[in-house]
């Protein structure tokens, strides 16, 4: 089993259609949580860090579940620029090193 | 935008060759990464460094090396290249646990 296991993409959505993805975790040791956001054949960039109160940046919303070991990114009125994988990332209990998900494509059409 | 800088952008090289893939990062980060990522895939760690003259090999085993002899600069060398080393290597620093991503290096080994 994976440590970090996100939804299997891609997800094919029409512009300003509202999409969810969805992200477990094995390591409940895990303290700091991320989204990330890479383009095709770019370098993966920071979209969010994610709350254990859930936190929301415009159009994004994510939350936090430690019970459940499950993290959400919810993407509002999305956008044609918003087509990326997603990155679900999560720090391991060996300081500073992040545990990297598979990723979720998402494309957005007009 | 995170100051973190990489060279050369792209590289076609013969096998056999040595050689050096550059990353510097100029916000003084201690924590330095390695990533190795092919097309569509995860990325997976190789080499990261906690601080000058500490380095590790990370979870991905791989036949490069790495130095960190000054903060701000963290090289990865191959001493023969091989067609399997074709891929994309991401460098990436942080100070807590966000990391900052590099723009990478996409190798082609002949």
């Amino acid at each position: 089993r994976k440590e970090v296991e996100q939804d299997p993409g891609p997800f094919n959505v029409p512009e300003g259609a509202t999409v969810a993805f969805n992200c477990t975790y094995s390591n409940s040791a895990s303290q700091s949580f991320f989204w990330y956001r890479q383009d095709c054949r770019k370098e993966p960039k920071l979209l969010m860090s994610v709350y254990s109160s859930g936190n929301e940046d415009g159009r994004f919303t994510a939350q936090l579940n430690r019970a459940s070991q499950y993290i959400s990114l919810l993407i509002r009125d999305s956008k044609l620029s918003d087509s990326a994988t997603y990155l679900c990332v999560v720090s391991s209990n060996q300081g500073g090193k992040l545990i990297f998900g598979q990723g979720t494509e998402l494309s957005v059409k007009p | 935008e995170a100051d973190i800088y990489q060279t050369p952008r792209y590289l076609v090289i013969g096998t056999g060759k040595k050689i050096t893939l550059e990353c510097s990062q100029t916000m003084g980060h201690d924590k330095m990464y390695w990533y190795q990522q092919d097309p569509g895939m995860e990325l997976h760690l190789i080499h990261y460094s906690y601080g000058v003259n500490s380095t590790e090999k990370g979870d991905l085993s791989s036949e490069s090396t790495v130095s960190r002899i000054r903060t701000e600069h963290f090289p990865l060398t191959l001493e023969s290249a091989r067609p399997s080393h074709t891929s994309q290597y991401l460098c990436a620093s942080s100070q807590e646990d966000t990391q900052y991503f590099g723009p990478g290096t996409r190798l082609t080994v002949l």
